[in-house]
């Protein structure tokens, strides 16, 4: 089944202890993106994946860190998560970028406290 | 920075009424992609319009866009109780390299 996966899909912790979230795609997409959805923003980009190698950052990068090192994944790093990082968090893939649909992981909700 | 505004923000109608959906956008677009969520869940693509597009059709579906007034609509025709839920429009604006999505029609469709 073509999927976008991620885990954990809730997760509690504290202030300042470093956290991954990672995204994992079986459809050899090449087009991959984190979004953070916060009520009355909507989703905003946080960072997307060209390709493999290949990263750049969305509308709200501070505080995260990708990487993508195979095509297949697309972990998502909080190095020192902080309570304004609370949120639900989507990962989501798509075949290249542009004119293609996106699917979309699960979700996280992640609590900073 | 966010480019497509949904309107209303919240529609609530009863079963079988058609349901009317709207999204302006400020720049240049490739296409414009509408989404479904479901309460806390992923969002899942519905339609893709292109930008040469004036109209396109998918079941119950039926999405207009005007790139000369950048704006969108999507209409869902004899809604059901299933079809509750969050309504984004995301657009590619041209050079962007991402989506950008608005914030969201909340539809509430009453038995």
């Amino acid at each position: 089944e073509a999927q976008v996966t991620q885990n954990p899909r809730y997760l509690i912790t504290v202030t300042g202890k470093k956290l991954t979230v990672t995204c994992s795609q079986n459809m050899n997409h090449e087009y991959m993106s984190w979004y953070r959805q916060d009520p009355g923003l909507g989703l905003r980009q946080i960072y997307y994946s060209m390709n493999v190698e290949v990263t750049d950052k969305g509308d709200v990068p501070e505080g995260y860190k990708v990487s993508r090192k195979e095509k297949r994944n697309f972990p998502l790093i909080l190095e020192s998560p902080s309570p304004n990082q609370t949120s639900l968090y989507f990962c989501a893939s798509s075949l290249a970028y542009g004119g293609y649909e996106q699917y979309f992981g699960p979700g996280t909700r992640l609590t900073v406290t | 920075s966010q480019q497509g505004e949904e309107d209303p923000q919240a529609l609530s109608i009863q079963e079988g009424e058609n349901a009317t959906m709207n999204c302006s956008y400020k720049t240049s677009i490739n296409n414009l992609q509408w989404y479904r969520q479901n309460s806390g869940r992923g969002l899942v693509h519905l339609i893709l319009i292109r930008s040469n597009e004036r109209e396109k059709h998918s079941g119950r579906l039926r999405v207009t866009l005007d790139t000369s007034k950048k704006s969108s609509s999507l209409l869902i025709t004899a809604s059901r109780a299933a079809d509750t839920a969050s309504y984004f429009c995301a657009t590619d604006p041209k050079g962007a390299q991402k989506l950008v999505f608005g914030q969201g029609t909340r539809l509430t469709i009453n038995p």
